[in-house]
């Protein structure tokens, strides 16, 4: 079955630390990947999104992951926080029928 | 180009009572999907539709939720009666060749 796991519930980093957000995923086929961000009040903003190619890709606000087929993972990576980062961090992976299967979330605290 | 907009943006209500969430998906955008977070848990897919056909209902918890699209445009979720486990935070997405989330709807069901 697919599935998304992030075992991370809530992580806590000091501003201008580095970041790695983990995301690990079971799907059959060549995924698709995306990083989701929601900030207090706010939607689900993408960040990133990996179809094929350069396993590493760069997306907004500074962000990037990589992908790693041996792994199964897509970890998130940020190499210097800034209190505006503070929300929660969705990864997902496309299923059949375009729909989006999610992990449970990881709460980011930035602490100044 | 405005975003997708959900209404109401929160929701209180009494079990056993009537709740319809409204989306307005982007302009264009064909595909409409409704997402669901219980608190604590994942964001979870509810159904897809493509223009005003529902491609796609297997998240549809049961027969007490009833999605339509009207001619293809906005999208309304009921939920009808309501029960405690249906709180969580609804969301809507529509897309072209890119998701688009909307901010969600808050639902509380006391």
């Amino acid at each position: 079955a697919q599935s998304v796991t992030q075992p991370d519930i809530h992580i806590t980093v000091s501003e201008g630390a580095s970041l790695e957000l983990r995301c690990n995923y079971s799907y059959g086929a060549t995924p698709y990947l995306f990083w989701y961000v929601q900030s207090p009040g706010q939607g689900l903003q993408l960040l990133l999104k990996y179809f094929s190619g350069d396993t590493l890709v760069q997306g907004i606000k500074g962000f990037e992951a990589e992908f790693k087929r041996s792994q199964s993972s897509f970890n998130l990576r940020k190499p210097s926080v800034h209190w505006s980062d503070a929300a929660e961090y969705f990864c997902a992976v496309e299923g059949r029928t375009d729909k989006l299967i999610f992990g449970t979330g990881t709460r980011l605290q930035v602490f100044p | 180009e405005a975003g997708v907009t959900q209404f109401p943006s929160h929701s209180v209500i009494e079990k056993g009572q009537t709740v319809t969430l409204r989306c307005d998906p982007i302009s264009g955008h064909d595909n409409l999907y409704w997402y669901r977070r219980v608190m604590g848990k994942e964001i979870k897919f509810l159904l897809h539709f493509v223009k005003e056909s529902k491609q796609d209902e297997s998240g549809m918890p049961n027969n007490r939720f009833l999605a339509e699209r009207t001619g293809g445009t906005y999208s309304t979720l009921k939920v009808q009666p309501a029960e405690l486990e249906d709180s969580g935070v609804y969301f809507c997405a529509s897309s072209g060749t890119t998701y688009h989330f909307g901010p969600g709807t808050r639902l509380t069901v006391l």
